[in-house]
């Protein structure tokens, strides 16, 4: 079993939808999460950390269950440029592992 | 952006050869990290570093090595190429201290071995 899982992808969504991204982990002392952005061909970007009461930037939410071990990215609005891969990313003991990525493409 | 540069953008090398790819960081943070990416796999750790001449072991090590001596110069050698390390490699750093912000990638190397 993968230590990030996410959903497989691609996303093929209609500008202005709203798309969720779902991830689990399965070390329960992971410290810390992240969403990461990768364009094609560059390198992975932190698009957010993500808080256990859930936050927020712009039209992006993340949400964490340490619970259940899961983390989600919502993005309302969906632009053009939101196309992209999005990797969901867990910090355990100061080393980042990361989930494959889910690919995005927003269509006009 | 972050001072981070990786060096060569992109190189083809033949089986069996050595190479050294390059990551060079002017924040002098303590920590630096070699990451391969391949289809279906994402990001895996190869050897990470946490400090001069301090480096560990990651996740997919075999058939690397690496080298820190000096804080800005993180060296990632591949002893004898072989066609299973083609791929895309990203170093990476972050700040001392906790990890609140995540790490910062430089550009990535794109190597073919042929």
């Amino acid at each position: 079993r993968k230590e990030v899982e996410q959903d497989p992808g691609p996303f093929n969504v209609p500008e202005g939808a709203t798309v969720a991204f779902n991830c689990t982990y399965s070390n329960s002392a992971s410290q810390s999460f992240f969403w990461y952005r990768q364009d094609c061909r560059k390198e992975p970007k932190l698009l957010m950390s993500v808080y256990s009461s859930g936050n927020e930037d712009g039209r992006f939410t993340a949400q964490l269950n340490r619970a259940s071990q899961y983390i989600s990215l919502l993005i309302r609005d969906s632009k053009l440029s939101d196309s992209a891969t999005y990797l969901c990313v867990v910090n355990q003991g100061g080393k980042l592992i990361f989930g494959q990525g889910t690919e995005l493409s927003v269509k006009p | 952006d972050a001072g981070i540069t990786q060096s060569p953008r992109h190189k083809v090398t033949e089986t069996g050869t050595p190479v050294t790819l390059r990551c060079h960081q002017t924040e002098n943070h303590r920590y630096m990290y070699w990451y391969r990416q391949d289809p279906g796999h994402g990001l895996r750790l190869i050897h990470y570093s946490y400090g001069v001449k301090d480096t560990d072991k990651g996740e997919v090590s075999d058939g690397y090595s690496v080298s820190r001596s000096k804080t800005e110069d993180f060296l990632l050698t591949l002893e004898s190429a072989t066609s299973s390390q083609t791929s895309v490699y990203f170093c990476a750093i972050r700040p001392d201290g906790t990890l609140v912000g995540g790490y910062t990638f430089g550009s990535g190397t794109r190597l073919t071995v042929v």
